[in-house]
């Protein structure tokens, strides 16, 4: 079965510092790989896509950047924070079709910058 | 278009009686729609799902209905408990497998 993997949980940063935040996905192959943020008390934002290793599609302009150095890897990153990239940072995936399917989110990571 | 600015509006219901969450989308081009729960500090799980060659699709004490002609989709929840208290998002696929737009999330609360 497939699982997919997000760390870490929570993570309390400094204005300023660098991110890296990791999501893997087991089971499967070739999975379309997703970045969402979530504001609190607020909807879902698709901040970037990927379709493969090294194509990344991003949704909105942002202190962020992704990556996929790996079929079943996808990292967020950030040079430096702002306290604006504070929220729910939710890793998904969905398998490669021609048509639309479901998307399985992992548990999320908190991240506060402060 | 997008959620992120928004409220999530909210709805209340006694333990027993029905929910009906509501979704408005607005690209016609969008043929396949995703009803998400999520409860509190946990990624959104999938509830149902509905292809726009349908008007209607039931699960387990779920059931969605789909409007094309205004764009309207709803999440019926049968026999609502406290356990389906979260907050529930309906998701479009907008052509292709590349994406998946998120509407804004109702939060739904079951009263005991």
């Amino acid at each position: 079965s497939q699982t997919i993997h997000q760390w870490p949980a929570t993570l309390v940063q400094p204005v300023g510092s660098p991110l890296s935040l990791e999501c893997t996905v087991e089971g499967t192959s070739n999975p379309n790989l997703y970045w969402y943020r979530q504001a609190a008390g607020r909807g879902l934002q698709l901040l970037f896509y990927s379709v493969g290793i090294g194509q990344i599609s991003s949704e909105v302009p942002q202190n962020l950047s992704a990556s996929r150095p790996q079929d079943r890897q996808f990292i967020l990153s950030s040079k430096k924070l702002l306290l604006s990239d504070s929220g729910f940072y939710l890793c998904a995936w969905s398998a490669l079709l021609s048509s639309g399917t479901e998307a399985f989110f992992g548990q999320g990571t908190r991240l506060t910058v402060v | 278009g997008e959620s992120v600015g928004l409220h999530l509006p909210t709805l209340s219901v006694q333990e027993g009686d029905n929910s009906i969450i509501n979704c408005a989308y607005s690209n016609s081009a969008s043929d396949y729609f995703i009803w998400y729960k999520q409860e509190s500090g946990k990624g959104p799980q999938f509830i149902i799902d509905i292809r726009s060659n349908m008007d209607k699709r039931q699960g387990q004490r779920v059931t969605v209905l789909l409007n094309k002609t205004v764009k309207h989709l709803s999440l019926q929840i049968a026999a609502t408990q406290p356990g389906d208290s979260a907050v529930y998002f309906c998701a479009e696929n907008r052509g292709g497998a590349n994406n998946l737009f998120f509407g804004t999330g109702t939060r739904l609360t079951v009263i005991p």
